[in-house]
C-alpha cells in the first residue's frame, strides 16, 4: 500500500488559474514538506512543516501556499499560475524536522498553458 | 551556502560492468548524506545514508557509497550493474542541525543507463 499519496498525478491549468495538490501521508510522521522538480533546476525544497506549523518557507513567492488540515495532510494551494510553474512536486515525510531521513511520494506532475 | 555537484548528467554502462557515481558536495563540517534513485515516472526512494562512523555505506540492491571528508564527496558504488537499475540517481545533503534546518539540498542527478 502505497504510504504517502498524492493527487492527482497530472494536472493541466491555464495560466493564471488555481489548483491544489493534495498529499497524505501514512507513516505516523509528524514532518512534512514540499519539494519542486522542474527541467531547469534540480529537485528544491518549498516548505517544512512540523505539527501542522510551518517551520520553514523557501519559495519566493506567496502565490504558493501550504495548507494543513489534519497532522498527515500537508495540500500545497497555487494561485495564479503561471507556464514557469510546470514541474513535478513532490511532498515528502520524515518522522520528526530533526530526522534527515525523509521518505517521498510519487509526485503531481503540473503543466501549465 | 550548501551545495552538491553531480558532475555527469549523463552514465552508460553495460549490463554486468562497474559503476561509480560522483558526487562533491560543500558544507563547513560533517553533513548528512544520501543517495535517492528516481525510476521512470516515480517518485524518489531513499539508497542509502551516512551519518557518521564507517566512511563505506551500504545500500539497497547492492549498493554502496564511500564518504570522504578530505575530498568533500560521497560516491556511488556498484559491482555488476543490472537493466533495472537504469534511473536517475541524486547525491543529496543535510544539514546535521536538524530542525528547521532539516530541507534536503539536491544535485542535480546523474541519469543511469544500462544497456543489455
Amino acid at each position: 500500500d502505497p504510504k504517502i499519496i498524492q493527487k492527482p498525478k497530472y494536472l493541466v491549468a491555464v495560466t493564471g488559474s488555481e489548483k491544489i495538490l493534495i498529499c497524505e501521508q501514512y507513516l505516523g510522521h509528524n514532518a512534512m514538506y514540499w519539494y519542486r522538480q522542474s527541467a531547469k533546476k534540480p529537485l528544491e525544497f518549498m516548505f517544512s512543516y512540523s505539527y501542522q506549523k510551518l517551520m520553514d518557507n523557501q519559495t519566493a513567492s506567496s502565490r504558493f501556499q501550504p495548507q494543513s488540515s489534519k497532522k498527515n495532510h500537508l495540500d500545497l494551494q497555487i494561485t495564479a499560475l503561471k507556464p514557469d510553474d510546470s514541474a513535478t512536486y513532490f511532498c515528502a515525510s520524515s518522522q520528526e524536522t530533526g530526522y534527515a531521513e525523509q521518505f517521498f511520494g510519487p509526485g503531481t506532475r503540473l503543466t501549465v498553458l | 551556502a550548501q551545495s552538491v555537484t553531480q558532475p555527469d548528467a549523463r552514465v552508460t554502462v553495460s549490463e554486468g560492468a562497474s559503476l561509480q557515481l560522483r558526487c562533491k558536495y560543500s558544507y563547513s563540517g560533517t553533513p548528512y548524506l544520501f543517495w535517492y534513485v528516481q525510476y521512470p515516472r516515480q517518485g524518489l526512494q531513499l539508497l542509502l545514508k551516512y551519518y557518521s562512523g564507517d566512511p563505506v555505506v551500504q545500500g539497497v540492491n547492492g549498493f554502496e557509497a564511500e564518504f570522504s571528508k578530505s575530498n568533500s564527496s560521497f560516491h556511488l558504488r556498484k559491482a555488476s550493474v543490472h537493466w533495472s537499475d537504469s534511473a536517475v540517481y541524486f547525491c543529496v545533503l543535510s544539514d546535521p542541525i536538524g530542525g528547521s534546518n532539516a530541507k534536503l539540498t539536491f544535485g542535480k542527478g546523474t541519469k543511469l543507463s544500462v544497456k543489455s
